[in-house]
């Protein structure tokens, strides 16, 4: 596997709580912490959530991270439009040697 | 405050070579892994490689084994790539990036600019 596999869109209402599924494997979110970058178009990601569930400073507590397993998620709770953005999950590989990225998923703000 | 500037767009034909650099600042220059990570219009977030700016070592993803080239100067905390026969498909935006966690190597915290390669005939 050479990449974490991610929903392409997710979708929700001002207010709601959405969340994205990140699933890797044993070699990688299964030994591993996992990250999570938020992205705007046209400017560089930026770090949302690291070490599986632990918020820079400055990243508002909507953002919350978890991981069970071989698999992670990022909960964004009571959504706003400034929301609206691709989300990425990462995680090293053991057996790749690598860094691993998810697929991205776009949020949209309905 | 910390700040990563990479250099300027590119243009190249294929087959040749590119050379992207990323002048560090605000930070001790050896106390964090650097990687780079390059996004294709349209596309996700690609793992190139990291390099340990203390002694030079590098680690570079399996596809791109013997093209890419990542090496420092500790001199001017800056730290360059280097990726030989370009294909069009090396058409991307390269970034120069920050892993603040010592102990992981990890945690993407501080990202450059972006570098805005293009590769065509």
């Amino acid at each position: 596997q050479s990449v974490l596999t991610q929903p392409p869109s997710a979708s929700g209402t001002p207010g709601q709580r959405v969340t994205i599924s990140c699933s890797g494997s044993r070699s990688n979110i299964g030994s591993n912490y996992v990250y999570w970058y938020q992205q705007f178009p046209g400017t560089a990601p930026k770090l949302l959530i690291y070490r599986n569930n632990q918020r820079p400073s400055g990243v508002p507590d909507r953002f919350s991270g978890s991981k069970s397993g071989t698999s992670a998620s990022l909960a964004i709770s009571g959504l706003r439009s400034e929301d609206e953005a691709d989300y990425y999950c990462a995680a090293w590989d053991d057996s790749l040697r690598g860094v691993l990225f998810g697929e991205g998923s776009s949020l949209t703000v309905l | 405050q910390v700040q990563l500037v990479q250099s300027g767009a590119e243009v190249k034909k294929p087959g040749a070579s590119l050379e992207v650099s990323c002048k560090t600042s605000g930070y001790i220059f050896t106390d964090c892994f650097l990687h780079w990570v390059r996004q294709a219009p349209g596309q996700g977030l690609e793992w190139l490689g990291v390099i340990n700016p203390t002694v030079g070592r590098t680690s570079y993803a399996q596809k791109f084994q013997g093209r890419v080239t990542m090496t420092r100067d500790t001199s001017t905390s800056t730290v360059y790539m280097e990726l030989d026969n370009l294909r069009s498909e090396d058409t991307a935006t390269y970034y120069c990036v920050r892993a603040g966690d010592a102990e992981t190597a990890m945690e993407f915290d501080f990202w450059g600019q972006g570098t805005q390669v293009t590769v065509s005939s």
